[in-house]
Order: C-alpha cells, then structure tokens, then sequence
C-alpha cells in the first residue's frame, strides 16, 4: 500500500528565504507526483506535475524534483513571498489508481 | 473552460438528515473522484467514477454513503442520516485521464 510522508508538518520563514518541502514515499511504480496548493478554507490549486519519467519541473520560483529510486520529491521555493503561505500537499498518481496525498506542510512566510 | 464546480461551498445540516453534494467536471472530463478532509488531515479517498459506472469505492464508508455519475448532470455525494462525524469539508476532482487531476473549491459540511 501506498503511503506518503510530508516534512515538516509546518514551517515558518522570514520573507525572502529559500525553502525545500520534502515529500517520500514507499512505492516507486507511480504513474506522476503532483504538489498542491491549499489555502485556508479553499480548494486545492495544482502547482506542478511531474511524469514518472522526468526528474523536474519548474514554474515561475517554483521547482520540483522526483527520484524515484529513493522514493523521493522535493519542492523549492525560491524568494519565498507572505502570498506564499499556505498548505502545501503532495500527492501520487499509481497506475489506475485515485491519488495519493500527504498530509501536506504549513507554510507560513513572515514578512 | 470553466473548473470542477462544486456546490453547495457550504452545507449545514441536523443529525439524520441527508446531505447531497454535486461535482460538475471539467467539460471533457470523464473521470470524476471524491475525497474527504477530516480538520488537520490529509485528503481521503473516498470513490471513483465514470459515467455511469463506479470503478473504486474502496473508500467509501459501506453505509450511509452512495455516489452516482449519471449519463447526464453532475457527480452527486449522497450521504444519508449523517451524523457529527460526518462534518469535513468534501473535495470533488476530475481528469481527462489517469494521474493528472483538478479539484474543486470543496463543499464544507456542518453537521449540527
């Protein structure tokens, strides 16, 4: 069975700081991961995807990674902004499947 | 194109009543998927459908719970004789297929 870990559960930066969001999990035959956004009370933003068959993908100060022979993906967030907090979830897409999420990380950026 | 709609964005109501909640997907999309997000957790999967067929309800709680996918109209959730613990907030997907996903803004359920 397929289970996600997200790390830290939350994290509070000042403004301007890189920062990496870590997400591992046990199973490495998946079809793509996906890194959300969540925002208080709102619904669930897709930030990235990432094919099973690629190691990365970038959007704007965004960056994610994917090893899969570790069970492993990143986020980066570069120049982290205020407008940057929020939940951010990881999830994976195996085969025929539904998603598989995380519990996601808190991020808080303070200005 | 509009996104995955979802409504009602919130829904109160008294134990033992019945809640339905409704998912109009993305135009094109025949993959419909519900979740739930219990406060401080992750999202659960709950059921997977397309038209008129459900293909993974492994999530779904055996009672009270129904989903359907009709031919025509929305995704509806159906929960009946809900109950305190039903209260979460009920967040509704769609692709055009397998893997790549787009969630609505969620229907939030109160059960007093």
């Amino acid at each position: 069975k397929q289970e996600v870990t997200q790390i830290p559960a939350a994290l509070s930066v000042p403004e301007g700081e890189n920062l990496v969001l870590n997400c591992s999990f046990t199973d490495s035959a998946i079809y793509n991961l996906q890194w959300f956004r969540q925002d208080p009370g709102k619904g669930l933003t897709s930030l990235l995807l990432i094919q099973s068959s690629q190691r990365e993908q970038t959007s704007g100060r965004l960056n994610a990674s994917l090893d899969k022979s570790s069970g492993r993906s990143t986020l980066y967030i570069a120049a982290s902004q205020p407008g940057d907090s929020a939940t951010y979830l990881c999830a994976l897409g195996v085969g025929n499947t539904p998603l598989v999420f995380g519990k996601g990380t808190r991020l808080s950026v303070i200005a | 194109n509009a996104g995955v709609m979802q409504n009602p964005r919130h829904l109160v109501r008294r134990r033992g009543q019945e809640a339905r909640l409704r998912c109009s997907p993305m135009k094109g999309h025949s993959h419909v998927y519900w979740y739930r997000q219990l406060p401080e957790e992750g999202l659960k999967f709950m059921v997977y459908l397309q038209k008129e067929n459900i293909i993974d309800e492994s999530g779904m709680p055996k009672e009270r719970f129904s989903a359907e996918f009709p031919k025509e109209g929305p995704s509806i959730l159906r929960i009946q004789q809900v109950v305190r613990g039903d209260s979460a907030a009920y967040f509704c997907a769609s692709s055009l297929r397998q893997g790549e996903a787009f969630f609505g803004q969620g229907t939030r359920l109160t059960v007093v």
